[in-house]
């Protein structure tokens, strides 16, 4: 089985505010990796990809991937109430199968 | 943007009897799989299935689960003899060709009673 590991928090941050979720995979041969946003009650929606060391921002989002430490790490910045969800690490393996997380609770409070 | 599209949203059932959870991917993909989260846990794989086939599956999916793809379109997981503990949110969700979006359905919310 391979792990994916995360806080599980619940994480709260104000309004404003950056919000720092981390994620570790046991996996050496990972070369994707994914952070889902799922709100209670619904689907996991996929809100960033990174493939390469270091960091790849999009808008509020940046994701951080370190493959020497296994440590991928999504930052939200100015954080709205609205980000309030759980944030899913995924790291596909051989055969397209996708490992998830535990996912982190953020609670951005206003 | 193309949808995963779930039938039923809900289903309750009681424990023993059969259900099928019906899925319908988007049209052009070519990976297909069944997930599954109990309330409060983490997103859990079941199985996998490409070319007509499963390509792999977890611990969980055993001999009570069986997934087929009839037609062409629609994609389904069935649970032969539903227990308490099959209760849970199950997720369809597809891949394309050469890609590593999961595209995810909605999902069925199964109670059994």
């Amino acid at each position: 089985q391979k792990e994916v590991e995360q806080n599980s928090g619940p994480l709260s941050v104000p309004e404003g505010a950056i919000a720092s979720l981390n994620c570790t995979y046991s996996d050496r041969g990972s070369q994707s990796f994914f952070w889902y946003r799922q709100y209670s009650g619904k689907s996991p929606e996929l809100i960033m990809s990174i493939y390469s060391n270091g960091d790849k921002e999009d808008g509020r989002f940046t994701a951080q991937l370190n493959k020497a430490s296994q440590y991928v790490s999504l930052l939200i910045r100015d954080s709205q109430p609205s980000d309030s969800a759980t944030y899913l690490c995924a790291v596909p393996h051989t055969g397209n199968q996708f490992y998830f997380g535990t996912g982190t609770s953020l609670t951005v409070i206003p | 943007e193309p949808e995963v599209t779930q039938t039923p949203s809900h289903q309750v059932t009681q424990m023993g009897q059969e259900v099928i959870l019906r899925c319908v991917p988007i049209s052009n993909h070519l990976y297909f799989y069944w997930y599954r989260q109990i309330l409060g846990q983490k997103v859990e794989f079941l199985v996998s299935f490409y070319n007509n086939e499963i390509s792999e599956k977890s611990e969980i999916f055993d001999d009570q689960f069986s997934v087929e793809r009839p037609d062409g379109s629609n994609f389904t997981l069935k649970i032969r003899s539903t227990k308490l503990e099959d209760s849970a949110m199950y997720f369809c969700a597809s891949l394309g060709q050469g890609a590593l979006k999961l595209f995810f359905g909605s999902g069925t919310q199964l109670s059994v009673l």
